[in-house]
């Protein structure tokens, strides 16, 4: 079965923080997607990052960093200095096929404060 | 601009009832899906359906109907079978191999 965990529920951080959201799947697929979403208070889902599962390399976009750890089975994301835009639920999903049918994480709500 | 159109944003049921949410999209999108969202939740997917007169039960289907007579409306009827409706609900597209692409939710809430 895969399931997809996110063990920190909530964060609060100061503006300029750095800040680092937890992700870790199980799987037993060899193929398969990760994904990160952002949910603001609006509602929509936003696509940040998919990566499937053999491309290992840790990707940058931005204030926005991915860590990507198969050993582990883990999926980080860190935000860089944090902006009060960016609090929001964060999603972590899991897919075998591209994105067609998700397994979700819990979600975290991170709090940046002015 | 192109996107989805869910409505309406707020919605309230009596008990008993069903209720129909709309969810539109002009992205010329194949593939339509609709998740379900609960405080403290991840999503979880009610129906989708990758083509129009085509669609297939999802993990949590049970109290729910849709209908896809056309390419860019996949509307999603809570049933009064469904004793637990209130939460979110998120209708999202796709094409291709592409991300899915997100709604504004509509929140069901039971009078």
């Amino acid at each position: 079965a895969q399931k997809v965990t996110q063990a920190q529920t909530e964060i609060s951080v100061v503006e300029k923080e750095d800040v680092t959201l937890d992700c870790v799947y199980e799987t037993r697929d060899t193929t398969y997607y990760l994904f990160w979403y952002k949910q603001p208070p609006s509602g929509e889902l936003v696509f940040l990052i998919r990566r499937n599962s053999f491309d290992e390399q840790n990707e940058i976009s931005g204030r926005y960093s991915w860590n990507f750890q198969k050993s582990t089975s883990s999926f980080n994301f860190t935000i860089t200095a944090s902006q009060v835009v960016d609090s929001a639920v964060y999603f972590c999903a899991l897919s075998q096929n591209y994105g067609q049918n998700f397994v979700f994480g819990p979600g975290t709500r991170l709090s940046v404060l002015p | 601009d192109g996107g989805i159109t869910q409505s309406p944003k707020y919605l309230f049921r009596k008990e008993g009832q069903n209720v129909t949410l709309s969810c539109e999209q002009n992205l010329n999108h194949d593939a339509m899906y609709w998740y379900r969202q609960d405080p403290g939740q991840g999503l979880r997917l009610i129906y989708y359906s990758q083509i129009v007169n085509d669609f297939q039960k999802g993990d949590i289907a049970e109290g729910y109907s849709v209908s896809r007579e056309k390419k860019e409306s996949f509307p999603l009827t809570v049933t009064s079978a469904q004793k637990n409706p209130t939460a979110f609900y998120l209708c999202a597209s796709r094409q291709g191999t592409q991300p899915q692409h997100f709604g504004d939710g509509t929140r069901l809430s039971i009078l």
